[in-house]
Protein backbone atom coordinates (compact mmCIF):
# COMPACT_ATOMS: atom_id res chain seq x y z
CA UNK A 1 0.00 0.00 0.00
CA UNK A 2 1.12 3.23 -1.10
CA UNK A 3 1.04 6.01 1.78
CA UNK A 4 0.85 9.59 1.07
CA UNK A 5 2.37 12.26 3.34
CA UNK A 6 2.01 15.71 3.21
CA UNK A 7 3.30 18.21 5.11
CA UNK A 8 3.53 20.85 6.60
CA UNK A 9 -0.08 19.98 8.59
CA UNK A 10 -0.71 23.94 8.71
CA UNK A 11 0.72 26.26 6.92
CA UNK A 12 0.94 30.14 8.05
CA UNK A 13 1.10 32.88 5.61
CA UNK A 14 0.25 36.43 4.39
CA UNK A 15 -1.59 37.09 1.16
CA UNK A 16 1.13 37.77 -1.79
CA UNK A 17 3.32 35.32 -0.15
CA UNK A 18 4.14 32.39 -1.92
CA UNK A 19 2.86 28.43 -0.77
CA UNK A 20 4.78 25.54 -1.20
CA UNK A 21 3.17 22.47 -0.35
CA UNK A 22 4.50 19.21 0.10
CA UNK A 23 3.35 15.45 -0.32
CA UNK A 24 5.48 12.66 -0.47
CA UNK A 25 4.72 9.07 -1.27
CA UNK A 26 6.26 6.08 0.45
CA UNK A 27 6.51 4.11 -3.03
CA UNK A 28 7.18 5.13 -6.79
CA UNK A 29 4.23 6.97 -8.16
CA UNK A 30 3.73 7.67 -11.46
CA UNK A 31 3.12 11.83 -11.73
CA UNK A 32 0.38 10.78 -13.94
CA UNK A 33 -1.55 9.49 -11.40
CA UNK A 34 -1.04 12.55 -8.98
CA UNK A 35 -3.47 14.94 -8.38
CA UNK A 36 -4.35 18.49 -5.78
CA UNK A 37 -7.26 19.34 -4.62
CA UNK A 38 -8.50 22.80 -2.83
CA UNK A 39 -11.05 22.36 -0.39
CA UNK A 40 -12.67 25.22 1.61
CA UNK A 41 -14.90 24.92 4.64
CA UNK A 42 -18.45 23.90 4.03
CA UNK A 43 -17.45 22.97 0.05
CA UNK A 44 -16.46 19.59 -1.83
CA UNK A 45 -12.68 19.80 -3.15
CA UNK A 46 -11.96 21.33 -6.46
CA UNK A 47 -9.41 19.81 -8.87
CA UNK A 48 -6.38 21.88 -9.30
CA UNK A 49 -3.43 19.82 -10.52
CA UNK A 50 -3.64 16.29 -12.39
CA UNK A 51 -1.04 14.34 -13.63
CA UNK A 52 1.43 15.96 -11.42
CA UNK A 53 1.47 19.53 -12.98
CA UNK A 54 -1.14 20.08 -15.53
CA UNK A 55 -3.75 22.78 -14.12
CA UNK A 56 -7.07 21.85 -14.16
CA UNK A 57 -9.85 23.72 -16.29
CA UNK A 58 -10.23 27.09 -14.65
CA UNK A 59 -7.53 26.94 -12.71
CA UNK A 60 -5.17 30.23 -12.38
CA UNK A 61 -1.38 29.62 -13.26
CA UNK A 62 -0.70 31.00 -9.75
CA UNK A 63 -0.61 27.43 -9.05
CA UNK A 64 1.52 24.92 -9.77
CA UNK A 65 2.77 21.49 -9.75
CA UNK A 66 6.10 19.47 -10.13
CA UNK A 67 7.41 16.17 -9.58
CA UNK A 68 10.74 14.64 -8.38
CA UNK A 69 10.78 11.12 -7.45
CA UNK A 70 8.44 10.19 -4.87
CA UNK A 71 7.97 13.83 -3.66
CA UNK A 72 5.42 16.19 -5.22
CA UNK A 73 5.05 19.83 -4.90
CA UNK A 74 2.03 22.19 -5.09
CA UNK A 75 3.32 26.18 -5.07
CA UNK A 76 1.11 28.89 -4.93
CA UNK A 77 2.19 31.79 -6.00
CA UNK A 78 0.67 35.50 -4.85
CA UNK A 79 -1.51 34.32 -2.65
CA UNK A 80 -4.78 35.76 -2.31
CA UNK A 81 -7.41 35.70 0.00
CA UNK A 82 -9.37 32.82 -1.45
CA UNK A 83 -6.44 30.52 -1.65
CA UNK A 84 -6.10 30.16 2.04
CA UNK A 85 -7.97 26.83 2.07
CA UNK A 86 -7.00 22.91 3.05
CA UNK A 87 -5.25 20.96 0.17
CA UNK A 88 -5.01 18.03 -0.65
CA UNK A 89 -3.24 15.00 -2.62
CA UNK A 90 -4.25 12.06 -4.39
CA UNK A 91 -2.81 9.23 -6.48
CA UNK A 92 -4.13 6.53 -8.49
CA UNK A 93 -3.06 3.24 -7.94
CA UNK A 94 -3.60 -0.20 -9.81
CA UNK A 95 -3.71 -3.10 -10.04
CA UNK A 96 -6.79 -2.87 -8.36
CA UNK A 97 -7.73 0.65 -9.49
CA UNK A 98 -7.53 2.97 -6.49
CA UNK A 99 -7.37 6.61 -5.21
CA UNK A 100 -5.77 7.53 -2.24
CA UNK A 101 -5.43 10.67 -0.62
CA UNK A 102 -3.19 12.36 1.89
CA UNK A 103 -3.93 13.55 5.41
CA UNK A 104 -4.21 17.34 4.12
CA UNK A 105 -2.28 20.52 4.51
CA UNK A 106 -3.89 23.94 6.17
CA UNK A 107 -3.10 27.08 4.76
CA UNK A 108 -4.00 29.77 6.85
CA UNK A 109 -3.50 33.05 6.94
CA UNK A 110 -0.71 35.13 9.01
CA UNK B 1 -19.72 21.33 -17.54
CA UNK B 2 -21.02 18.45 -15.92
CA UNK B 3 -23.12 18.86 -12.50
CA UNK B 4 -24.04 16.36 -9.99
CA UNK B 5 -26.03 16.55 -7.32
CA UNK B 6 -26.61 13.73 -4.57
CA UNK B 7 -30.01 12.90 -2.92
CA UNK B 8 -30.92 10.49 -0.02
CA UNK B 9 -31.45 10.14 3.31
CA UNK B 10 -29.61 11.85 5.51
CA UNK B 11 -30.38 9.45 8.67
CA UNK B 12 -29.47 5.52 8.91
CA UNK B 13 -30.13 3.02 11.68
CA UNK B 14 -27.06 1.43 12.32
CA UNK B 15 -26.96 -1.80 10.60
CA UNK B 16 -28.81 -0.63 8.18
CA UNK B 17 -28.56 0.29 4.79
CA UNK B 18 -27.25 3.38 3.47
CA UNK B 19 -28.51 4.52 -0.03
CA UNK B 20 -27.98 7.74 -2.15
CA UNK B 21 -28.38 8.50 -5.67
CA UNK B 22 -26.27 11.03 -7.94
CA UNK B 23 -28.21 12.92 -10.59
CA UNK B 24 -25.86 13.70 -13.56
CA UNK B 25 -26.40 16.94 -16.01
CA UNK B 26 -24.48 18.26 -18.58
CA UNK B 27 -23.13 15.37 -20.01
CA UNK B 28 -24.55 11.75 -20.54
CA UNK B 29 -23.83 9.45 -17.73
CA UNK B 30 -22.54 6.83 -20.87
CA UNK B 31 -20.34 8.97 -22.12
CA UNK B 32 -16.25 8.09 -21.72
CA UNK B 33 -16.01 8.46 -17.91
CA UNK B 34 -16.11 6.71 -14.68
CA UNK B 35 -17.91 7.88 -12.17
CA UNK B 36 -17.21 7.59 -8.29
CA UNK B 37 -18.15 7.95 -4.67
CA UNK B 38 -15.92 9.60 -1.66
CA UNK B 39 -16.83 10.55 1.50
CA UNK B 40 -15.45 12.57 4.16
CA UNK B 41 -16.01 11.66 7.78
CA UNK B 42 -17.01 15.40 10.02
CA UNK B 43 -13.33 17.34 10.08
CA UNK B 44 -11.26 14.11 8.14
CA UNK B 45 -10.26 13.86 5.32
CA UNK B 46 -11.48 12.15 2.11
CA UNK B 47 -11.92 8.35 1.36
CA UNK B 48 -12.49 7.69 -2.30
CA UNK B 49 -14.99 4.51 -1.85
CA UNK B 50 -15.46 3.17 -5.61
CA UNK B 51 -16.24 3.90 -9.20
CA UNK B 52 -18.47 2.89 -12.29
CA UNK B 53 -18.37 2.89 -15.91
CA UNK B 54 -22.01 3.21 -17.79
CA UNK B 55 -21.13 -0.57 -18.71
CA UNK B 56 -21.43 -2.27 -15.63
CA UNK B 57 -17.77 -1.79 -14.76
CA UNK B 58 -16.94 -1.02 -11.03
CA UNK B 59 -14.40 -0.70 -9.24
CA UNK B 60 -14.18 -0.27 -5.33
CA UNK B 61 -11.99 0.24 -2.09
CA UNK B 62 -10.67 -2.71 -0.67
CA UNK B 63 -11.45 -1.85 2.59
CA UNK B 64 -15.30 -1.19 1.45
CA UNK B 65 -15.73 -3.45 -0.81
CA UNK B 66 -17.40 -6.39 0.72
CA UNK B 67 -20.00 -3.48 1.82
CA UNK B 68 -20.81 -1.39 -0.90
CA UNK B 69 -22.40 -1.35 -4.60
CA UNK B 70 -22.62 1.33 -7.13
CA UNK B 71 -24.68 0.54 -10.23
CA UNK B 72 -26.08 3.24 -12.97
CA UNK B 73 -29.64 3.79 -14.43
CA UNK B 74 -28.36 5.33 -18.00
CA UNK B 75 -32.42 6.05 -18.23
CA UNK B 76 -32.15 8.71 -15.50
CA UNK B 77 -28.76 9.62 -16.16
CA UNK B 78 -27.51 8.98 -12.29
CA UNK B 79 -26.00 6.35 -10.59
CA UNK B 80 -26.18 5.37 -6.64
CA UNK B 81 -24.45 4.41 -3.90
CA UNK B 82 -25.21 1.41 -1.79
CA UNK B 83 -24.03 0.11 1.61
CA UNK B 84 -24.91 -2.25 4.13
CA UNK B 85 -24.83 -2.83 7.54
CA UNK B 86 -23.79 0.80 8.25
CA UNK B 87 -22.16 1.95 11.94
CA UNK B 88 -21.32 5.23 12.87
CA UNK B 89 -18.17 5.04 11.37
CA UNK B 90 -19.92 5.49 8.20
CA UNK B 91 -21.25 8.87 9.51
CA UNK B 92 -20.12 11.50 6.78
CA UNK B 93 -20.47 13.66 3.99
CA UNK B 94 -20.91 11.61 0.91
CA UNK B 95 -19.67 13.18 -2.76
CA UNK B 96 -20.65 12.11 -5.97
CA UNK B 97 -17.92 12.82 -8.77
CA UNK B 98 -17.02 12.61 -12.51
CA UNK B 99 -13.76 11.38 -12.72
CA UNK B 100 -11.44 12.74 -15.02
CA UNK B 101 -7.76 11.97 -16.35
CA UNK B 102 -6.50 10.01 -13.31
CA UNK B 103 -8.35 12.52 -11.37
CA UNK B 104 -11.45 12.87 -9.60
CA UNK B 105 -12.54 16.22 -11.52
CA UNK B 106 -16.48 17.29 -10.90
CA UNK B 107 -17.88 17.24 -7.69
CA UNK B 108 -21.06 17.04 -6.69
CA UNK B 109 -21.81 19.73 -3.69
CA UNK B 110 -22.47 16.44 -0.91
CA UNK B 111 -24.72 15.04 1.09
CA UNK B 112 -24.42 14.29 5.07
CA UNK B 113 -25.10 10.99 6.10
CA UNK B 114 -25.58 10.63 9.95
CA UNK B 115 -25.70 6.71 10.96
CA UNK B 116 -27.86 7.00 14.90
CA UNK B 117 -30.58 5.36 15.73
Amino acid sequence: EIVLTQSPGTLSLSPGESATLSCRASQSVSSTYLGWYQQKPGQAPRLLIYGASNRATGIPDRFSGSASGTDFTLIISRLEPEDFAMYYCQQYTRPPPEYTFGQGTKLEIK
Amino acid sequence: QVQLQESGPGLVKPSGTLSLTCAVSGESISSDRWWSWVRQPPGKGLEWIGEMYHSGGTNYNPSLTSRVTISVDTSKNQFSLKMNSVTAADTAVYYCVANGYFSLEYWGQGTLVTVSS
